[in-house]
């Protein structure tokens, strides 16, 4: 079974804080790992892609991923109100055909001013 | 410009009636999909297509037939419309997956919303 469960939230932080965005899948074999932002009304928008243990920073934005696990994870610094939207984990999944990505849920995160 | 785009935005139709949602990118991708996003947010893949050809088909009604007519375009045909049928569609594209060694970034079309009354 092929499953990317992500906690629903909503999650809510102050602006300036870390937010922090977990999900775990269910194959450790699986090699690629992504993190989309969707605003509400608005498509999803690649936020962060990683395919090797540890961390990958981009601006703001931190993917962790630890295979061993099955966890991956997203942390935003300095949380803006523009960061408020919903966070989609996909992972593609071992044998899986490639581009075939399985979704989480999704996390809802809420940064008040 | 727009990477990838769909048509309509919106759709409003009774069931039973047969509908058509279009789908472009000018991306240059080789590979192209058709997701559904329920009212719950819960998005899940329905087809892809590289250069033209069907590579994943879901387990989705074969009222949905998807057609690619070139490797820039997608469409989605819906025949016998019915009340689940309601939710965003998003067709998206990528590169080649094997020219990258791996899965590629998926750009993601503005969505469909399609509502059966």
């Amino acid at each position: 079974q092929k499953e990317v469960e992500q906690n629903s939230g909503p999650l809510s932080v102050p602006e300036g804080a870390i937010a922090s965005l977990n999900c775990t899948y269910s194959d450790r074999g699986s090699q690629s790992f992504f993190w989309y932002r969707q605003y509400s009304g608005k498509s999803p928008e690649l936020i962060m892609s990683i395919y090797s243990n540890g961390d990958k920073e981009d601006g703001r934005f931190t993917a962790q991923l630890n295979k061993a696990s099955q966890y991956v994870s997203l942390l935003i610094r300095d949380s803006q109100p523009s960061d408020s939207a919903t966070y989609l984990c996909a992972v593609n999944f071992r044998g899986s055909t490639l581009g075939r990505l399985y979704f989480g849920r999704g996390t809802q995160l809420t940064v008040w001013p | 410009d727009t990477a990838v785009s769909q048509t309509p935005k919106y759709l409003v139709t009774q069931m039973g009636n047969d509908k058509s949602i279009k789908c472009e990118q000018n991306l240059g991708h080789d590979t192209m999909y058709w997701y559904k996003q329920d009212s719950k947010k819960f998005l899940k893949i329905m087809f892809s297509y590289n250069n033209k050809e069907l590579i994943i088909n879901e387990t989705v009604p074969n009222r949905f037939s998807p057609k690619s007519p070139d490797k820039a375009h997608l469409n989605l045909h819906i025949n016998s419309l019915e009340l689940g049928d309601s939710a965003v569609y998003f067709c998206a594209s990528s590169q080649d997956a094997p020219l990258t060694g791996g899965t590629d970034t998926q750009y993601f079309g503005p969505g469909t919303r399609l509502t059966v009354l």
